[in-house]
């Protein structure tokens, strides 16, 4: 099993830019999350989604879209890049819900917005 | 990667000592807790949960006590190794999401 796979690793984006951040799992995880990892600032959740079709806002929501079409994938895009936005995302999933035992996380995209 | 140590409390341990990490939660009705590991470059992996009603959980090398009075929670790394250096982080979970801590880096010399 690839476990949870993150697309790009890297990614330079101009302010004002859009793109799309992607993740899959193989392990037919009914839940996916994104979240950002600044220095000094720990893990900070994005949006997360409960199973195919729904979508729900974490701490940190404004900029970003997701949605959940398949339980395979959940892709997270920026519309309009600010530099506020350059960080390190991860995307994890866990079989239920968050609190129902391990979250297997991504390697990471690393974004800079210039 | 480094820049996730930036401004981090950091602890210094001998290879073969006992660490403590210690962390403390915000809302006294998460209902579960967990310890991720983050080594540089990589994705935080989890080491050990424990559910609030209990107050310790031991695994392989590891520990985990909550004291739930002072919403406090500490892992316990027994005979600490070089590949245990690494940002470790608690995280606390009230139904469907997770709450993280802001990481404690653990550096272990040989």
């Amino acid at each position: 099993n690839a476990g949870v796979t993150q697309t790009p690793k890297f990614q330079v984006l101009k302010t004002g830019q859009s793109m799309t951040l992607q993740c899959a799992q193989d392990m037919n995880h009914e839940y996916m999350s994104w979240y950002r990892q600044d220095p000094g600032m720990g893990l900070r959740l994005i949006h997360y989604s409960v199973g195919a079709g729904i979508t729900d806002q974490g701490e940190v929501p404004n900029g970003y879209n997701v949605s959940r079409s398949t339980t395979e994938d959940f892709p997270l895009r920026l519309l309009s890049a600010a530099p506020s936005q350059t960080s390190v995302y991860f995307c994890a999933s866990n079989i239920m819900t968050a609190n129902t035992g391990e979250l297997f996380f991504g390697e990471g995209s690393r974004l800079t917005v210039l | 990667g480094e820049s996730v140590g930036l401004h981090l409390p950091t602890l210094s341990v001998q290879e073969g000592d006992n660490s403590i990490i210690n962390c403390a939660y915000s809302n006294s009705a998460s209902d579960y807790f967990i310890w991720y590991k983050q080594e540089s470059g990589k994705g935080p992996q989890f080491i050990i949960d424990i559910r609030s009603n209990m107050d310790k959980r031991q695994g392989q090398r590891v520990t985990v006590l909550l004291n739930k009075t002072v919403k406090h929670l500490s892992l316990q790394i027994a005979a600490t190794q070089p590949g245990d250096s690494a940002v470790y982080f608690c995280a606390e979970s009230l139904y469907s999401t997770l709450t993280f801590g802001k990481g404690t880096m653990l550096l272990v010399s040989p």
